[in-house]
């Protein structure tokens, strides 16, 4: 069966740092693993993915996730936090081989600090 | 534009009402979906459908019909809502597996 994880509910960075949300997955084909933004009041945007290819995977807003198919990990990082990056942040997980349906995470709120 | 409708943003009912809360993209995707949001849960799918009259239960579908007749529209439908249906729903829709999911602007359920 499909899962993901998101260790931290919170996340916590002053504007202008670098920030990492984590998310580890587990299925048992391919991983299709996607990064969803939500603002309050509003549905889940996408930010990125992966499907194959180059393990560091740059999306929208100067988001970036990295890969590890050994620690079975997909963390998003962005070099830079602004206060308007303050959001909850869902990882979500397709099993390109067996699954038809995503599997999301727990979701992590972040709050950059000005 | 491209997006995904719901409607209504809010809604309070009673325990037992007929409900239904419609869904509509205008992207001509085949993949259409329910999802219920709670604290601390994430997103729990409910129900999807990969294409016209093709549906099928996603991980929490107690409680809950859908009906796929047109491709655009994808009603969820709560035949005696309980209050353990109170949440926050959203409809998403995309292309196929590899395609990221559109989301809806979500309907607030609160059921007394």
């Amino acid at each position: 069966a499909q899962s993901v994880a998101q260790p931290e509910d919170q996340v916590n960075v002053a504007e202008g740092n670098p920030l990492t949300v984590k998310c580890t997955y587990s299925v048992s084909g391919n991983p299709y693993l996607f990064w969803y933004v939500q603002y309050p009041n509003r549905g889940l945007q996408f930010l990125l993915k992966y499907i194959t290819g180059d393990n560091l995977v740059k999306g929208s807003y100067g988001f970036e996730a990295e890969f590890n198919k050994s620690q079975t990990s997909f963390h998003l990082k962005k070099p830079s936090a602004l206060v308007s990056d303050s959001a909850l942040y869902f990882c979500a997980v397709r099993d390109g081989d067996y699954g038809q349906n995503f599997v999301f995470g727990p979701g992590t709120r972040l709050s950059v600090l000005p | 534009e491209a997006q995904v409708t719901q409607n209504p943003r809010y809604l309070i009912t009673v325990t037992g009402k007929k409900l239904t809360v419609t869904c509509s993209q205008n992207m001509n995707h085949e993949y259409m979906s329910w999802y219920r949001q709670d604290p601390g849960l994430g997103l729990r799918q409910i129900y999807y459908s990969m294409n016209v009259e093709v549906t099928d239960k996603g991980d929490v579908p107690e409680g809950y019909k859908v009906s796929r007749k047109e491709k655009r529209n994808f009603p969820l439908i709560l035949e005696s809502p309980s209050p353990n249906q109170t949440s926050l729903y959203f409809c998403a829709s995309s292309w196929g597996e590899n395609s990221p999911l559109h989301f809806g602007n979500g309907t607030r359920l609160t059921v007394t």
